[in-house]
């Protein structure tokens, strides 16, 4: 079946703890995105990639990082998560290439950093 | 840049009803798509839609590219269909989401 797959799932740190939220998908897409949703803004994009090895800042990629050793996998890392960062993230394959092409959101991860 | 606005912004349904959702963008596009957040916010890609009509099930969209908007049809709703719907558009090198049609299906 194809999808992107996130984990976790659920997920309350604390404020300065490392943490990892790994996307992976079976497509064979070569673009992928994150986003994050918080209530009254909507969806917005932290990082992009179009490719291995090539990524490149969203609309809010303050406090995150990304990488894309191999094309099916794009972890999001937050070095040092502060509250703020609380949030629903999702991770995205698209297909066809980049902006234009067909969207595909994993199930999301719903974080809460304390 | 390029604006995207639904209506909708809220909607409440008796189970068995009929609704129409819009979405407007503001500039030519060359794809639409269109998604339904379930209450478990859970985001599922219902359409992909440069233009024409689609149909799926009980969903139908039909995309006017030239006047610039999107219509979502749900016949004979369910319970199940509550949530909210997006549309999103690529402008500005990333897709640019409306701020949704919450969706609410009394039985």
């Amino acid at each position: 079946e194809a999808q992107v797959t996130q984990n976790p799932r659920y997920l309350i740190t604390v404020t300065g703890k490392k943490l990892t939220v790994t996307c992976s998908q079976n497509m064979n897409h070569e673009y992928m995105s994150w986003y994050r949703q918080d209530p009254g803004l909507g969806l917005r994009q932290i990082y992009y990639s179009m490719n291995v090895e090539v990524t490149d800042k969203g609309d809010v990629p303050e406090g995150y990082k990304v990488s894309r050793k191999e094309k099916r996998n794009f972890p999001l890392i937050l070095e040092s998560p502060s509250p703020n960062q609380t949030s629903l993230y999702f991770c995205a394959s698209t297909r066809g290439g980049g902006e234009t092409g067909e969207l595909f959101f994993g199930e999301g991860s719903r974080l809460t950093v304390l | 840049g390029i604006q995207v606005e639904q209506s909708p912004p809220d909607l409440i349904l008796q189970e068995g009803a009929n609704s129409t959702l819009r979405c407007n963008f503001s500039d030519s596009v060359n794809n639409l798509q269109w998604f339904h957040q379930n209450p478990w916010g859970q985001l599922i890609n219902l359409f992909y839609i440069p233009s024409g009509t689609k149909q799926n099930g009980r969903l139908s969209a039909t995309t006017v590219a030239t006047e610039r908007y999107s219509l979502l049809y749900i016949s004979s709703s369910q319970t199940t269909d509550s949530g909210v719907y997006f549309c999103a558009v690529p402008g500005g090198g990333k897709l640019i989401f409306g701020q949704g049609t919450e969706l609410s299906v009394k039985p």
